[in-house]
């Protein structure tokens, strides 16, 4: 059974710091990963996307993904009230064809003044 | 905006009703999806439409069923369902790449549904 874990939280980082936020997937074979962020009483948005090992870097978000220990993260640079919501990691495997995410649970992230 | 939209954005409704839920795609996209999201549980993928055709129904009780009529409509029609289906309901669309690599999917607002 193909899993991604992430840790619930909350994670409470004061406002202007980093947010680091991790997952981890079972599935070897992915190929795709994803970052949503979904406020409460909202649906998700994607807000980050890597194929590659190594960092990708869009503003103050950087994905990191690391094949070979199987693991996504993202980290939040000076982090904002705003930012406070649930971050979703997705994983896509070739496995079965077609677009077939598995979803984490999600980490809740506060950002607190 | 999105430019995937829901409707209803809440519905309750008793064990014995029929209702539909429904989601239209502004996006040009080829493929759609119905997702359910319940508390503290991962987002599960219902059902996938590609180019109208369903090409995934993951293990989805029969009382949940849905409806393909073009690439931009897509329908979950509900009938006599449990409490714990419950939940909120998301619909999605991607572009339908043909080669399966992962898709940015673009969700609508959700239905939250309650069964009494």
């Amino acid at each position: 059974q193909k899993e991604v874990e992430q840790n619930s939280g909350p994670l409470s980082v004061p406002e202007g710091a980093i947010a680091s936020l991790n997952c981890t997937y079972s599935d070897r074979g992915s190929q795709s990963f994803f970052w949503y962020r979904q406020y409460s009483g909202k649906s998700p948005e994607l807000i980050m996307f890597i194929y590659s090992n190594g960092d990708k870097e869009d503003g103050r978000f950087t994905a990191q993904l690391n094949k070979a220990s199987q693991y996504v993260s993202l980290l939040i640079r000076d982090s904002q009230p705003s930012d406070s919501a649930t971050y979703l990691c997705a994983v896509n495997g070739l496995t079965g064809g077609g677009n077939k995410l598995t979803f984490g649970t999600g980490t809740q992230l506060k950002v607190e003044l | 905006e999105t430019g995937v939209t829901q409707t209803p954005r809440h519905l309750v409704m008793g064990m014995t009703n029929k209702k539909s839920l429904k989601c239209e795609q502004h996006l040009g996209h080829n493929a759609m999806y119905w997702y359910k999201q319940s508390a503290k549980k991962p987002l599960e993928l219902m059902f996938v439409y590609s180019l109208e055709e369903r090409v995934e129904n993951n293990s989805v009780p029969s009382r949940f069923s849905p409806e393909c009529p073009n690439s931009s409509h897509l329908f979950l029609h509900l009938h006599t369902l449990q409490p714990e289906d419950s939940a909120l309901y998301l619909c999605a669309s991607s572009q339908g790449l043909p080669t399966g690599a992962g898709e940015k999917l673009f969700f609508g607002s959700g239905t939250q549904l309650s069964v009494l």
